[in-house]
């Protein structure tokens, strides 16, 4: 069955280190999506991807950076992680537009910035 | 683990009662809306859709309806389960937005046994 898989689960890391959180969809999506969800905030989207070579800013992006060199992957990385994104990251993909625009949601991955 | 259903609004029903969640929208030009449930430790799932040339929307044992007049979507749950325990949100795609949602912040819903 096609599916979106997220890696690590939990990763607990030290503030400074680069970090790169993982994400692969074998749905054969165009659009891949990351958010971060926080106590009080619900969804908030880093960056998202409506295709290969294809990256876009959102709303929370400062700190974060993603590569699409491929249709099933989106890396997420962090390059010098801060306690503030101590979070729960999780990563979504959908069709292209033209019809559906329901997103399919990962596990998600508990991120600890100590 | 941690909780995401901390601090949300929290609806509490008895095993076997109709649920209602309901959630205000923010943009006029939305023109489909999705509800997901997330349940502790996992990732929001999709439970039921509707597009904006809808007023309601039926699944197994949930449905939907949307008011535009007034910008709010409903999500009924008959025969709630202890199963169905979990943070439901909405989410709307505005027209012109590139497949881009907008969620809510969530409710937490929490069945009675």
């Amino acid at each position: 069955d096609a599916e979106i898989t997220q890696s690590p689960r939990h990763k607990i890391t030290e503030t400074g280190r680069q970090v790169t959180l993982a994400c692969h969809q074998t749905w054969n999506h165009n659009n891949m999506f990351w958010y971060r969800q926080d106590l009080g905030h619900g969804l908030r989207l880093i960056h998202y991807s409506y295709g290969v070579q294809d990256t876009n800013k959102g709303e929370v992006s400062d700190g974060y950076s993603v590569s699409r060199s491929n249709t099933e992957d989106l890396p997420l990385t962090l390059e010098s992680a801060a306690s503030s994104q101590t979070s729960v990251y999780f990563c979504a993909s959908s069709e292209t537009s033209g019809g559906s625009d329901t997103q399919y949601f990962g596990p998600g991955t508990r991120l600890t910035v100590l | 683990g941690e909780s995401v259903g901390l601090h949300l609004p929290t609806l509490s029903v008895q095993e076997g009662d109709n649920s209602i969640i309901n959630c205000a929208y923010s943009n006029s030009a939305s023109d489909y809306f999705i509800w997901y449930k997330q349940e502790s430790g996992k990732g929001p799932q999709f439970i039921i859709d509707i597009r904006s040339n809808m007023d309601k929307r039926q699944g197994q044992r949930v449905t939907v309806l949307l008011n535009k007049t007034v910008k709010h979507l409903s999500l009924q749950i008959a025969a709630t389960q202890p199963g169905d325990s979990a943070v439901y949100f909405c989410a709307e795609n505005t027209a012109g937005a590139n497949s881009k949602l907008t969620f809510g912040k969530g409710i937490t819903l929490s069945v009675r046994p």
